[in-house]
Order: structure tokens, then sequence, then C-alpha cells
């Protein structure tokens, strides 16, 4: 079935560095993406959303691009930093608010 | 995460016991939906409810798992007769009536684990 994924499994970043995480999604009728980001333990957390008749959306020290043409989604952290370390989940809405449909998930570890 | 509570927070039980799962929404939250994580994946999509009434249960399985969200109370995940693949995290996210993607808060999980 259609499904939404993600690139890479694991991110190693320098502390400073600039992060980006991939996620494809295959389901055209999506209108709307989230990113959220999961530490160990506890529960997701909204970080950006984007509707699709978007293609960038900037917040504090994240930006979500959104490409519907090859379907991918992809979050740019800037600077990152070791509260950063965790992991990344990008969903997307096929249709009603609460049902999302999430990717695998990224792990995110920012080094020194 | 703004106020959805879920208790237990940690859960074990063995093989053929019965499994209750509480959340309490955001206050003034109509919407409760539950998911469920496997280790190292992502969240699944299992129930939509409203007060009495279920609105989506495409994510259900079809036996030994039910959903309520009574008029009173908290909503209740029950999984009957539990089985080592029912092991997981299971969150609950609660929106109000309209709502877009940084309104609909998670909870911390209930961890359970079948022995």
């Amino acid at each position: 079935g259609e499904s939404v994924g993600l690139h890479l499994p694991t991110l190693s970043v320098q502390e400073g560095d600039n992060s980006i995480i991939n996620c494809a999604y295959s389901n055209s009728a999506s209108d709307y993406f989230i990113w959220y980001k999961q530490e160990s333990g506890k529960g997701p957390q909204f970080i950006i959303d984007i509707r699709s008749n978007m293609d960038k959306r900037q917040g504090q020290r994240v930006t979500v691009l959104l490409n519907k043409t090859v379907k991918h989604l992809s979050l740019q952290i800037a600077a990152t930093q070791p509260g950063d370390s965790a992991v990344y989940f990008c969903a997307e809405r096929p249709d009603s608010w609460g049902k999302l449909q999430f990717g695998a998930g990224t792990q995110v570890v920012v080094t020194p | 995460n703004a106020g959805v509570m879920q208790n237990p927070r940690h859960l074990v039980r063995r093989r053929g016991q019965e499994a209750r799962l509480r959340c309490s929404p955001v206050k003034g939250h109509s919407h409760v939906y539950w998911y469920r994580q496997l280790p190292e994946e992502g969240l699944k999509f299992m129930v939509y409810l409203q007060k009495e009434n279920i609105i989506d249960e495409s994510g259900m399985p079809k036996e030994r798992f039910s959903a309520e969200f009574p008029k009173e109370g908290p909503s209740i995940l029950r999984i009957q007769q539990v089985v080592r693949g029912d092991s997981a995290a299971y969150f609950c996210a609660s929106s109000p009536e309209q709502s877009s993607g940084n309104t609909i808060y998670f909870g911390e999980g209930s961890w359970l684990t079948v022995v």
C-alpha cells in the first residue's frame, strides 16, 4: 500500500552543522505533512507542518521543504545542537485530521 | 505535550491476560486517537474516537482489541488475551473540533510488555 518512508535510518551530525532529514511519500491525496521529534521514552513532539499548496515553511531553526513533483519532504535543522538528538518522523495526512501516516523514522545523533 | 495524560506508563502482562490503557485528552478536546509503535518503527494509526462514538477503527486488529471514549472519563484501549506481539508503545493523541497539525497533541505513551 501507499506509505511514507525515510531515506536514511541514522544521521550523525557535528554540533553546529546543519542537518537535513529526508522523507519520501507516495500518497498523492495527502494534503498536509508534519515533522515530529521523539526523544527516548517520550511521545512525538510537533516540530513544524506544511500544507500541500506550499513548498517551503520556516520555523525557529527549522525549515520544511515540500517537492510534490517527486513526492519528497525534507526537514532542515540549522546549527544542530546536542538537544536535537532524537528520532525524527515525517507524517502525512491522507484524509481525516488525526489519522496520520508516519514514516519509519531517522535517528539523529549530534556529536561534539 | 500539552496535557494528554496516559496511564499506566509501563505495564507488564503475562500472555493471556488483559491490558487496559487509559488516556485523558487535553481539557476541551473531543477527539481522541490511538497509535501503536513497535520497536524502531513509526507510529501506526489504530482508532479515532469522539465522545461515545468510534469514527474510524480501520487500524485496529479485528480480534482482541477494543476502544471506547465514554461520555465521562478517559478513553480506554483494551487488549484481551495479550500475546507477545502486542508488546509495543501505545500512544494516545487528542485534538479539538477544528485542528491543524500543531493542535494534535500526543501523550507520553504506555509501554506494554507481554511476558
